[in-house]
């Protein structure tokens, strides 16, 4: 299995645009998570699904974050419009169901 | 509601040093506890969790239920332990709680 993947890998962009990052579980986990990296905060959840349903969206920021996650192999996060202090590295992560996450190589996003 | 604090933002150390990483949680059940590692621009992966006891790169971690403490320790530090730490509390729902991590540099 090639693990947790993640597109795109870097992604700049100005205020106000869109941004659609995408990630690829690893097949079988039944957990996904989202997740936000910045120098000041550390690593914040921004949402859980559990079998492809939200379970827990409390830490997604502000009604410009969604996610989503149509089937078991796919899931998106989506910023619209995005600010600068959205710039951060956006992991995903996905879980067999033992507390062990399993982490894709993050999406980093700057917003000029 | 679960919390995981690891107090030191940087802990710098010189080759050969013994390390201790600190982490404290917070949480009313029976915790499950991880250290997680992220080398440079690399993803974060699983050093290890404590119910499985093990040594790890020569890292090694002890539940306190006591003092509600779960550092990771090294007796002699390498300059490719230089890395980003994160201590991570699993509740019941698997759902982690990841302090906000602990930048660690080995020197020459």
């Amino acid at each position: 299995d090639a693990g947790v993947i993640q597109s795109p890998r870097h992604e700049v962009t100005e205020m106000g645009q869109e941004v659609t990052l995408r990630c690829k579980p690893i097949s079988g986990h039944n957990s996904l998570f989202w997740y936000r990296q910045t120098m000041m905060r550390g690593l914040e959840l921004l949402i859980y699904f559990n079998n492809n349903v939200p379970i827990d969206d409390s830490g997604m920021p502000e009604d410009r974050f969604s996610a989503k996650m149509p089937n078991a192999s796919f899931s998106t996060l989506k910023i619209q419009p995005s600010e600068p202090r959205d710039s951060a590295v956006y992991f995903c992560a996905s879980g067999p169901g033992t507390g062990e996450l399993f982490f894709g190589e993050g999406s980093r996003l700057t917003v000029l | 509601a679960q919390r995981v604090t690891q107090p030191e933002k940087l802990l710098s150390v010189f080759k050969g040093a013994p390390v201790e990483l600190k982490c404290n949680y917070s949480y009313s059940g029976s915790p499950e506890l991880f250290w997680y590692v992220q080398y440079s621009r690399q993803r974060l992966q699983l050093l290890l969790r404590h119910i499985s006891r093990e040594s790890i790169k020569g890292f090694t971690a002890d539940l306190n239920k006591g003092e509600t403490s779960f550092h990771l320790k090294k007796p002699f530090a390498q300059e490719e332990d230089s890395a980003m730490y994160y201590c991570a509390l699993s509740d019941r729902s698997y759902i982690p709680t990841f302090g906000r991590g602990t930048s660690l540099i080995v020197h020459p």
